[in-house]
């Protein structure tokens, strides 16, 4: 059974960095064709993708984000990192990670999410 | 790249049929038959419903279908009930750059 779990700062003041934990467990982040990206929802608004991470450490960016954030793993913890930059309170949101099917191009599984909000 | 385009809202009366559309363009919903239907309950993580249009993960009940036509796609859910109620997103790979891409989401709700 593959579970994710994101952890991380609650509050985080504007232009300040947040880092984002994903921790995947049921799955190696090292097996050939597994991929983990990162989706966040603002309150009351829609699903936004904004990063994946493959096995082999190829990576993909939101292209209107790009410039802020960083994915990366650290397969030895089995976690995916989500570094985004320069937050300003329209970054609050729920921050998922879930993982993407190689076969189905869909995410199949999903973490709980973690609220973040930014506000001096 | 815009979001797809949803209708924000959708409703139906129990043991009916809804049909819910997801617009895209040439460049993502029309080029690529990797569009899928996630379903969101409040306060809760979406779930996967439909992948690669027309297919059901293992345990998604045969009440939901998918189809595509040109850019837009559709989830249709059937013998409406009332665990149906929920937000639905589409999504759909749109490219090596632009990746993924999510519809604004369409509030259902069952009469």
């Amino acid at each position: 059974q593959i579970t994710l779990k994101e952890s991380g700062p609650t509050l985080v003041k504007p232009t300040q960095t947040v880092t984002l934990t994903c921790t995947v467990a049921g799955l190696s982040l090292s097996t050939n064709g597994v991929s983990v990206g990162w989706i966040r929802q603002p309150p009351g608004k829609a699903l936004e993708w904004l990063a994946l991470i493959y096995w082999d450490d190829d990576k993909r960016y939101s292209p209107s984000l790009k410039s802020r954030l960083a994915i990366t793993k650290d397969t030895s913890k089995n976690q995916v990192v989500l570094t985004m930059t320069n937050m300003d309170p329209v970054d609050t949101a729920t921050y998922y990670c879930a993982h993407r099917h190689r076969a189905w191009d869909a995410f199949d599984i999903w973490g709980q999410g973690t609220m973040v909000t930014v506000s001096s | 790249q815009s979001a797809l385009t949803q209708p924000p809202s959708a409703s139906g009366s129990p043991g009916q049929s809804v049909t819910i559309s997801c617009t895209g363009t040439s460049s993502d919903v029309g080029a690529y038959n990797y569009v899928s239907w996630y379903q969101q309950h409040p306060g809760k993580a979406p779930k996967l419903m439909i992948y690669e249009v027309t297919k059901r993960p293992s345990g998604v009940p045969d009440r939901f279908s998918g189809s595509k036509s040109g850019n837009t796609a559709s989830l249709t859910v059937s013998g409406l009930q009332a665990e149906d109620e929920a937000d639905y997103y589409c999504s759909s790979f749109a490219g090596s750059n632009n990746f993924e891409l999510f519809g604004g989401g369409t509030k259902l709700t069952v009469l």
